[in-house]
């Protein structure tokens, strides 16, 4: 059974506010994802970390940015919210030598 | 060019029906692996099953199994004797390249799949 957690779940939240986003593993996994999904449409993957102090750029540009000070712990954070980063986002670990990801429930982001 | 590619947006099926789920990729990578998850309304994601581009039989897990085809870039995903709870978004995702190497994922469009009493 996987164990990774996201909160919160749910966020409604004004334009220009700061939030973050956070993720944790309790697995001990090296590796962990961000993705944004909109409603019924594909994943895509925004940041990814191999490791403690290890963090990059997805394939879909994000204003967001992402930091990884811990092993399980792989935070998002939007500086300056807009109605553009209303969206789902997925968190994600995996081990090393497995390809399978586990995912997080996600956060459903509303910014009006 | 679009990775994984899913032609399906949607369908039907029956009760305790069979249902094929199409999935086609572009790598130019002889060493990759295939994933399908499934996406309740609830949103989490769930992996189902793996195929590996070296893995000489077909991947089963369960009522789920993955029609490989190397030669065509195929990677059905066959969901036999269908239940209710399998009502859902299936998407299907490809990671390229060893696995030491990194697992990036990349998703198709996903297919939601209807399941009717």
């Amino acid at each position: 059974e996987a164990d990774i957690y996201q909160t919160p779940r749910y966020l409604v939240i004004g334009t220009g506010k700061k939030i973050t986003l956070e993720c944790s593993q309790t697995m001990g996994h090296d590796k962990m994802y961000w993705y944004q999904q909109d409603p019924g449409m594909e994943l895509h993957l925004i940041h990814y970390s191999y490791g403690v102090n290890s963090t990059e750029k997805g394939d879909l540009s994000s204003e967001s940015t992402v930091s990884r000070i811990r092993t399980e712990h792989f935070p998002l954070t939007l500086e300056s919210a807009r109605p553009s980063h209303t969206s789902q986002y997925l968190c994600a670990s995996s081990p090393w030598g497995e390809g399978e990801q586990y995912f997080g429930p996600g956060t459903r982001l509303t910014v009006t | 060019a679009q990775k994984i590619t899913q032609t399906q947006p949607g369908m039907f099926v029956q009760e305790k029906e069979a249902v094929t789920l199409d999935c086609t990729y572009d790598t130019s990578d002889p060493s990759y692996g295939l994933f399908w998850y499934k996406q309740p309304s609830s949103g989490e994601m769930i992996f189902l099953i793996y195929q590996g581009s070296y893995d000489q039989q077909n991947a089963t897990e369960g009522r789920y199994s993955l029609n490989f085809q190397k030669a065509r870039k195929s990677a059905n995903l066959v969901i036999s004797a269908s239940q209710l709870g399998d009502s859902a978004m299936y998407f299907c995702a490809m990671r390229e390249g060893w696995e030491a190497a990194g697992n990036k994922l990349t998703f198709g469009g996903g297919t939601r799949v209807l399941v009717k009493p």
